[in-house]
């Protein structure tokens, strides 16, 4: 069963748009979601989070938007630039302990 | 500063043999997790253990087990390894148990 939910393996944006990822869950138990950006031969690195008694954090060009009703998380990256192509997972999380995470979404940013 | 370091970065064993990762925290982080994450997936929760206490275990075999030293350093140990724990294996530290996680290189192996 999957908990957390990333249906598009990838998106393609053109360089100064907007990028936005989306993520689904369905353990109603998490309490804090989180953002990482992957590159190939490398950890994942933690980019952005937020609380759910939040709907939306803020962090430079990244936004994060949490619909609890829906179930719903998305990442908002403008504007895009080539550097953030990569894979990004979502994940979500229980009482701070293991962090589940989607099956990521490859981003291509084109010059 | 230092962050999440892992060793070694890839290993080859064989179906069979015993396996040790090892990890250090990024200084004055008390908790570390394991993650498995095969290709075309998400990391998959191992392990995390909280000032040398096991906090969590993920669905894995028991042939997977672990333990955090009195520095916080950390060791994964597979036995029995079988081709499907081929895999990158990440480490991850926190500053406490509700922080953000920060994670190492991995290490890659790959079992044939």
């Amino acid at each position: 069963d999957q908990q957390v939910k990333q249906n598009s393996p990838s998106l393609s944006v053109q360089e100064g748009r907007i990028s936005i990822l989306n993520c689904d869950y369905t353990n109603s138990m998490f309490d804090y979601f989180l953002w990482y950006k992957k590159y190939p031969a490398e950890g994942p690195t933690f980019l952005i989070s937020i609380s759910s008694i939040k709907d939306k954090n803020e962090d430079g060009r990244f936004t994060v938007f949490l619909n609890k009703s829906a179930k719903h998380l998305s990442l908002h990256i403008v504007p895009s630039q080539p550097g953030d192509s990569a894979v990004y997972f979502c994940a979500g999380n229980t009482g701070r302990r293991a962090l589940t995470f989607g099956s990521g979404t490859r981003l291509q940013v084109q010059p | 500063d230092a962050g999440v370091t892992q060793s070694p970065t890839h290993l080859i064993k064989t179906r069979g043999q015993h396996v040790t990762l090892r990890c250090s925290p990024i200084s004055g982080h008390k908790s570390v997790s394991w993650y498995q994450q095969v290709l075309g997936q998400g990391p998959q929760f191992i392990f995390q253990y909280y000032e040398k206490e096991e906090r969590g275990r993920g669905n894995f075999p028991d042939r997977f087990s672990a333990r955090q030293f009195p520095n916080y350093s950390s060791e994964l140990n597979v036995n029995a390894l079988l081709l499907g724990d081929s895999a990158l294996y990440l480490c991850a530290s926190t500053a406490r148990e509700n922080t953000e996680a920060f994670f190492g290189q991995g290490t890659r192996l790959t079992v044939v």
